[in-house]
């Protein structure tokens, strides 16, 4: 079963306009959601996070909107750069529950920014 | 640079072989944590240690075993291999009271 989900595999778009990448969860316990990005032959490196308390979190060019009835949320980065170019994972966990801070993640999205 | 170390980088062995990865996390982070990537797969979340002792379990095979040693540092220990068990994988470690996990590079495992 499949917490955390990303459903487009792979996201192509054109330099200087928006991407868009979603995420849906199926556990409502989840209270705190985080993007990664990763890079080949790195690990996951932390973009940007929000709890469950916001429905926004902005960090320069990236911000991730929260939807929770939906149990929804997004990863939007205006301008892409080509530098951008990489997997975005979505990750979620129970944090603020008191459990573990282990974090799940879904498969991933291939980001292509092309110039 | 996340500051978490894994060793090996690259490992290539045998079926019904054991090997040991080893990850030393970021300097005062208490919480390590072991996950696996299989081609076109997300990260799956194996175990997490804290302080020493084991926090939490995910999809860890009984053929794998884990441990935090005094020193923080952890080992993840996978035996018997099979041909699925090749895969990346990614140890990270935590201060605990933020919700990031900062990982290192990985290891490459290919099981022939």
């Amino acid at each position: 079963d499949q917490q955390v989900k990303q459903n487009s595999p792979s996201l192509s778009v054109q330099e200087g306009r928006i991407s868009i990448l979603n995420c849906d969860y199926t556990n409502s316990m989840f209270d705190y959601f985080l993007w990664y990005k990763k890079y080949p032959a790195e690990g996951p490196t932390f973009l940007i996070s929000i709890s469950s308390i916001k429905d926004k979190n902005e960090d320069g060019r990236f911000t991730v909107f929260l939807n929770k009835s939906a149990k929804h949320l997004s990863l939007h980065i205006v301008p892409s750069q080509p530098g951008d170019s990489a997997v975005y994972f979505c990750a979620a966990s129970a944090w603020a529950q008191g459990g573990s801070e282990k974090l799940v993640f879904g498969k991933g999205t291939k980001l292509t920014v092309n110039p | 640079d996340s500051g978490v170390t894994q060793t090996p980088k690259h490992l290539i062995t045998a079926t019904g072989q054991r090997v040991t990865l080893r990850c030393s996390p970021r300097s005062g982070d208490l919480s390590v944590y072991w996950y696996q990537q299989s081609l076109d797969q997300g990260l799956q979340f194996l175990i997490q240690y804290y302080n020493g002792e084991e926090r939490a379990k995910g999809n860890i095979l009984e053929r794998f075993s884990a441990q935090q040693f005094p020193d923080l540092h952890s080992e993840l220990n996978l035996s018997s291999l099979e041909l699925g068990d090749s895969a990346l994988y990614f140890c990270a470690s935590s201060e605990g009271n933020t919700g990031e996990l900062f990982f290192g590079e990985g290891s490459r495992l290919t099981v022939l």
